[in-house]
């Protein structure tokens, strides 16, 4: 159990440039989650998928960003056009869901892609 | 709606010296509860949780936390401090259906030697 992996770590860009962050989760995990988190704050949930199929996503999540988990394996999220105020902590966390109500689930979360944008 | 409010933003405390940090939390149902630590620059790493039974659950490093369902409260305790808790702890609920997580801001905890 290598624990979920974030790439990259840190990244800093301009304001209107595209970014595209990595979240590689528990290996048997079929659920995967996207937080953001600001200073001081604690994390906000983003979305999350099921295995390939992306189930929910908050109001945070604006038109320009997109997640994916093609293969129910890895994920991606893109933030177009970044802005200032996309600068963040973006957490991604996994879990295995199996029999019973889904919210016994536990989240095991990677260490975040920390974004600065300029 | 579902909330967790944490009323400490930081604590101090001297090494040696016992710790509860408190959360309340609002939520309709029977809760699952979590209390999360974050070192400065990581991800979260989960130091216990609660879903049901006894109110008293035991955690890594040493941490417990008291499930109390009349004062809507899931405070985290340790009997003895470490230098190497200070960190962040958000304490969390599972709320709308268990797969949103709502986090606590968080209370920072300080150590003094």
């Amino acid at each position: 159990d290598t624990g979920v992996s974030q790439d990259p770590r840190h990244k800093i860009t301009k304001r209107g440039q595209n970014v595209t962050f990595r979240c590689d989760p528990i290996s048997e995990h079929n659920r995967l989650y996207w937080y953001r988190q600001t200073l001081g704050q604690g994390p906000e949930f983003l979305t999350y998928f099921q295995n390939e199929a992306q189930l929910e996503k908050s109001r945070l999540l604006s038109d320009r960003f997109s997640a994916e988990r093609p293969k129910g394996s890895f994920s991606t999220l893109e933030i177009q056009r970044t802005e200032q105020g996309d600068s963040a902590m973006y957490l991604c966390a996994s879990s295995l869901t199996g029999g019973g109500p889904s919210y016994k689930e536990t989240q095991y979360f990677g260490p975040g892609t920390r974004l600065l944008v300029l | 709606a579902q909330s967790v409010t944490q009323p400490d933003i930081h604590i101090t405390v001297s090494e040696g010296a016992s710790l509860e940090l408190r959360c309340n939390y609002s939520y309709g149902a029977t809760p699952y509860l979590f209390w999360y630590v974050q070192s400065p620059g990581q991800g979260l790493q989960l130091l216990l949780k609660y879903f049901s039974g006894d109110t008293l659950v035991q955690g890594i490093k040493g941490f417990e936390a008291e499930f109390k369902r009349s004062q809507s409260s899931f405070n985290l305790r340790k009997p003895s401090v470490h230098w190497s808790d200070a960190a962040e702890y958000f304490c969390a609920v599972g709320a709308g259906g268990g797969f949103k997580t709502i986090f606590g801001a968080g209370t920072r905890l300080f150590v003094k030697a």
